[in-house]
């Protein structure tokens, strides 16, 4: 079965500094998608990032980004220069390819709190 | 406009009442999910939709059941709410892909039983 898990619960970080947020999985698929999203403090949950697991290059979209290590089954998210506003709620999720399911499955979430 | 629309966005209800959360896309989208959000658990999914009148559990489906008799629209329904049904509930859509799917959330629907 696939299992997603965020340890950190909380983390909190200077304005302009550089994070990472952890997330492991767990599947027994050769091929999946790993995804992150973001639920601000409205509640609106966005989509940011995804990889690929046949990719070997690391996403990266805007000042985020992505390291992805396959053999540790691992995907971190990395944000640069944050910004007051990226504080939010940070989800990891995945999907695998070859089950006839489309379920995605979440993380239990990471508070990010940037301070000025 | 890419938007998926909840309704009602806020609801309290007496524990033994029917509860109807609905929700709405106008992207076409074929799949269709309602998950529930819990502190410390994440989103949990409660159904998922792959098209009109083809529906699947997810991992918590019991208390819950529902309908999608149009593409764009997907209900789910509490029949006699019970308390620990108390909640906030996401609905969401995605596309069709074989390179995996990106989803695309509402505002949440914030359900208090009493």
């Amino acid at each position: 079965a696939q299992k997603v898990t965020q340890t950190q619960t909380s983390i909190s970080v200077m304005e302009k500094t550089t994070v990472t947020m952890d997330c492991v999985y767990e599947t027994q698929d050769s091929s999946y998608f790993l995804f992150w999203y973001k639920q601000t403090a409205s509640g609106e949950i966005v989509f940011l990032i995804r990889q690929d697991s046949y990719k070997k290059e690391n996403a990266t979209v805007g000042h985020y980004s992505l390291n992805f290590q396959k053999p540790k089954s691992s995907i971190g998210l990395i944000i640069t220069a944050t910004q007051i506003e990226d504080s939010a709620v940070y989800f990891c999720a995945m999907r695998e390819a070859s089950s006839g399911s489309w379920q995605l499955i979440f993380g239990s979430g990471t508070q990010l709190t940037v301070m000025p | 406009d890419m938007k998926v629309t909840q309704m009602p966005r806020y609801l309290i209800k007496r524990m033994g009442e029917n509860v109807l959360l609905e929700c709405g896309q106008d992207m076409s989208h074929e799949t269709m999910y309602w998950y529930r959000q819990d502190p410390g658990l994440g989103l949990q999914l409660i159904y998922i939709s792959y098209d009109v009148d083809s529906n699947s559990e997810g991992d918590i489906p019991k208390g819950y059941r529902v309908s999608r008799k149009k593409r764009e629209h997907f209900s789910l329904i509490l029949d006699s709410a019970k308390t620990n049904q108390t909640s906030v509930y996401f609905c969401a859509s995605s596309l069709w892909t074989a390179s995996g799917n990106t989803l695309y959330f509402g505002e949440g629907s914030r359900l208090i039983v009493v």
